[in-house]
């Protein structure tokens, strides 16, 4: 079963413009982590963030953490048309080895 | 440094068959995980190997098995290929049993069941 939901489900932005993905999950995790994806190709690591932690930031991406509200967001400033892609969150969970649960993802489409 | 290579990367087998998919893990790392990701929708763990052994699974059946070789390469099997095993199948490597970083996934197996 997938432990995050997305939203949006797609988002259809200009270059140059900042694009917002949500992400809430259901149970307490050791960190959660945000992936990309290329027209159904593999997944790339863009960043992770520690339950103990509320923020941040590589490059032109910004993750927040909240906790209290099993919630993340990750921005993505100054878009660009090659982060046309998918984007999972994905949630690791303190269960004695590693099992990330991805949520749904959602797709970005960057247009020129 | 090579990263994780998988084998083959599109294949299309019939209801009932069997199928085997192959990943080599990345340089250092001891660690495969297998991930299943169906059309529209976020990867599903299907278990994880460690040291030659099955680690962890997720919710999928016997019929989805496994097997680390010596080299931490890593195979998947599935028996009595079912249509809703269409899939992209994932492999990803990670330095040791209990990682908490980053997975370093390999561009997949597509598999259509017909």
């Amino acid at each position: 079963s997938q432990q995050g939901e997305e939203d949006p489900q797609a988002l259809s932005i200009q270059e140059g413009e900042n694009a917002t993905m949500n992400c809430s999950y259901k149970t307490s995790i050791n960190n959660l982590q945000w992936y990309r994806q290329n027209s159904g190709r593999g997944l790339v690591h863009l960043i992770l963030i520690r339950s103990n932690e509320r923020e941040k930031h590589s490059g032109r991406l910004r993750v927040t953490l909240d906790t209290s509200k099993k919630s993340s967001s990750l921005l993505i400033t100054a878009s660009r048309a090659a982060d046309t892609a998918s984007y999972f969150c994905a949630t690791d969970l303190n269960t004695g080895f590693q099992k990330l649960v991805f949520g749904t993802g959602t797709r970005l489409l960057v247009s020129p | 440094e090579t990263g994780v290579t998988q084998s083959p990367t599109h294949l299309i087998k019939t209801r009932g068959q069997q199928v085997t998919l192959r990943c080599s893990s990345q340089s250092g790392h001891n660690t495969v995980s297998w991930y299943q990701q169906a059309l529209g929708q976020g990867p599903q763990f299907i278990f994880q190997y460690y040291r030659e052994e099955e680690n962890g699974r997720g919710n999928f059946p016997p019929r989805f098995s496994g097997l680390q070789f010596p080299n931490y390469s890593s195979e998947l099997n599935v028996n009595a290929l079912e249509l809703d095993d269409s899939a992209l199948y994932l492999c990803a490597s990670s330095p040791g049993r209990s990682n908490t970083g980053e997975l370093f996934f390999g561009e997949g197996s597509r598999l259509t069941v017909l």
